[in-house]
């Protein structure tokens, strides 16, 4: 069965350092991968996908994913992390691009000033 | 401004009682999807419509229904078989059923059984 997970349920950094929020999937076939953020009491806001091509992917806010497909990873990076960037991050994947997105359970960002 | 609408924004049901949330979308988007939100669950699809006057079970559609008469409204009705339904509920939209294109959301839709 097609899954996702976020090993991180919290993860925090000072502002100014570089951020890391890790996803990974489990899959029979070619994934669609996507980073999603909320803020409270809001619906969530697409940041990035990656559906085929160049590995490194780059999206909304200064923020950027890696396809690794060898480790079956989609890890969200930020090169520098801002107080606004605080917020809770959600990967999803869907499977062929014709199925529901399946999402993680979501990591929250804490960036400390 | 295109966009999902969802309403209310809260809403409170009593033990026993019917409530049906309200999704409306003007993107002109074939296919819609409702999550349901729990802390530390992450999302999970309640139903889905990849077109009109069809729908398609999600993993915990038990206790949930719905209905999609026009492209542009798939509301979701909470039943009193749903015995937890308290929670964030989420609608979202996709052009073409998906493929590929990111979903879009609206801004939820809270439900507290009083």
């Amino acid at each position: 069965a097609q899954s996702v997970a976020q090993p991180e349920d919290q993860v925090n950094v000072a502002e100014g350092n570089p951020l890391t929020v890790k996803c990974t999937y489990s899959v029979s076939g070619n994934p669609y991968l996507f980073w999603y953020v909320q803020y409270p009491n809001r619906g969530l806001q697409f940041l990035l996908k990656y559906i085929t091509g160049d590995n490194l992917v780059k999206g909304s806010y200064g923020f950027e994913a890696e396809f690794n497909k060898s480790q079956t990873s989609f890890h969200l990076k930020k090169p520098s992390a801002l107080v606004s960037d605080s917020a809770l991050y959600f990967c999803a994947v869907s499977f062929s691009g014709n199925t529901p997105l399946v999402f993680g359970k979501g990591t929250r960002l804490s960036v400390i000033a | 401004d295109g966009g999902i609408t969802q309403s209310p924004k809260y809403l409170f049901r009593k033990e026993g009682q019917n409530v049906t949330l309200s999704c409306e979308q003007n993107l002109n988007h074939d296919a819609m999807y409702w999550y349901r939100q729990d802390p530390g669950q992450g999302l999970r699809l309640i139903y889905y419509s990849q077109i009109v006057n069809d729908f398609q079970k999600g993993d915990i559609a038990e206790g949930y229904s719905v209905s999609r008469e026009k492209k542009e409204s798939f509301p979701l009705t909470v039943t009193s078989a749903q015995k937890n339904p308290t929670a964030f509920y989420l609608c979202a939209s996709t052009p073409d059923r998906g493929r590929g294109d990111g979903y879009t959301f609206g801004s939820g839709t809270r439900l507290t059984v009083v």
